[in-house]
């Protein structure tokens, strides 16, 4: 599979709790995205990485959030001390190089916050 | 800032009917692309048709084509031959060669037997 995966496709934890999701974009895509989508809307940007650097990040991304994408390759997503409000999907994409505008997603981290 | 409103929040088509979906954007950028991507329900989003700022040429693959009118920032879709397997949610999304894409609200599709 050359696709974008996301891992763990569900995620359930306790408010307060800290988690980390990851994504594995497809392997010549050098730019990284991440989105939060929350039911019956449509994705909102978080933050976007050109190989290991981050180059934008969204408002939405509290200080509890963190990403990283250590050697360009694989990205971490981190949320910690988690609240009711955090509860959503979280997206990534990847892209190739900056000719390439299409971003191709992975299926989705589900989160639930209790 | 970059905006992308799709102002009908539910669609139905019989099969085998044609529907389209409106969207409009509002952009300052003179480079960029549009998008509309499909999301079945539980399912990853996928890209269904793009379209480049520059071209004045409609987009088309397939049974989905846009009406792109760029002086009216509007960019519809329109789905020939609906079937049941287009039945989903569609984003419009707006981009540019160099960083994130905005989505819209999205516009969820029933098809009707």
């Amino acid at each position: 599979d050359t696709g974008v995966s996301q891992n763990p496709r569900h995620k359930i934890t306790k408010r307060g709790q800290n988690v980390t999701f990851r994504c594995d974009p497809i392997s010549e895509h050098n730019r990284l995205y991440w989105y939060r989508q929350t039911l019956g809307q449509g994705p909102e940007f978080l933050t976007y990485f050109q190989n290991e650097a981050q180059l934008e990040k969204s408002r939405l991304l509290s200080d509890r959030f963190s990403a990283e994408r250590p050697k360009g390759s694989f990205s971490t997503l981190e949320i910690q001390r988690t609240e009711q409000g955090d509860s959503a999907m979280y997206l990534c994409a990847s892209r190739g190089d900056r000719y390439t505008d299409t971003q191709y997603f992975g299926p989705g981290t589900r989160l639930t916050v209790l | 800032a970059q905006t992308v409103t799709q102002s009908q929040p539910e669609m139905s088509v019989q099969e085998a009917e044609t529907v389209t979906l409106s969207c409009t954007y509002d952009t300052s950028e003179s480079d960029y692309y549009l998008f509309w991507y499909k999301q079945p329900p539980s399912r990853q989003m996928i890209l269904v048709i793009r379209q480049e700022a520059y071209k004045q040429q409609n987009a088309t693959e397939n049974r989905f084509s846009v009406n792109f009118q760029k002086a009216a920032k509007s960019f519809s879709l329109k789905i020939s031959d609906s079937q049941l397997g287009d039945a989903a949610m569609y984003f419009c999304a707006q981009g540019t060669s160099y960083d994130k894409v905005i989505f819209g609200p999205g516009t969820s599709l029933s098809v009707i037997p």
